[in-house]
């Protein structure tokens, strides 16, 4: 079945440095989809990527997906304490909307 | 404000006894998912239903889990017995397929079982 693995599983950063995480996928992907989930929260939607080599920008957060719809990441510039948290990608395959998540890689900022 | 209810937000029980989890999804969603999470596995997709009718349960142990939605309005999942390794948190998250946005969570069940 589809599985979809995330690194690094954890990283702890300096306020200020940049953040990134990485996720792929044993299947092509239909789209992706990224989430954060706070400690002691549930996950929250920020974003879905479509199509192949799509990049979107959300303020400090860069989110691509690979040529081959079967990678993805996260950038982070600047971290701030805010960001803390556990960052999820979520793939889907075929018309299906089976999300398969990663398991998440956990930022941590030093003020 | 549209939100997916989970109730209970906490059981503590005890080995052996049947646990129901319930889950309100948001009005309208055609899609409901359940997963669980713990530190070890992360998320894992435990069962997800379209339009009622469950498309998926292969992530779910046969023998004591069972998900059900007897209405478009609720979403059930049953453990029964239940074990020590079942103690987890277990969200139910609601979307729309067909457009492929996202899904919404809701504030899951810490479930402990002694």
């Amino acid at each position: 079945g589809q599985q979809v693995m995330q690194i690094p599983q954890y990283q702890h950063v300096q306020e200020g440095e940049d953040f990134t995480t990485y996720c792929n996928s044993s299947t092509t992907l239909s789209n992706i989809q990224w989430y954060k989930q706070r400690p002691g929260g549930h996950p929250v939607f920020l974003i879905q990527l479509v199509k192949s080599g799509e990049v979107k920008k959300q303020k400090r957060l860069t989110f691509q997906f690979g040529e081959a719809k079967k990678n993805s990441s996260l950038h982070i510039t600047a971290t701030q304490t805010t960001d803390v948290g556990t960052y999820f990608c979520a793939g889907s395959g075929g018309s299906n909307y089976k999300l398969t998540f990663g398991k998440g890689t956990l930022l941590t900022v030093n003020p | 404000d549209a939100r997916v209810t989970q109730t209970p937000r906490h059981k503590v029980t005890e080995m052996g006894q049947e646990v129901t989890m319930r889950c309100q999804p948001i009005l309208g969603h055609n899609t409901v998912f359940w997963y669980r999470q713990t530190m070890m596995q992360g998320l894992e997709l435990l069962a997800y239903f379209r339009n009622r009718a469950p498309l998926d349960d292969s992530g779910m142990p046969k023998d004591r889990f069972s998900a059900e939605m007897p209405d478009a309005t609720l979403a059930t999942l049953k453990i029964q017995p239940s074990e020590p390794r079942d103690s987890a948190v277990y969200f139910c998250a609601s979307g729309l397929a067909g457009r492929g946005t996202e899904a919404f969570f809701g504030q899951g069940t810490r479930l402990t079982v002694v």
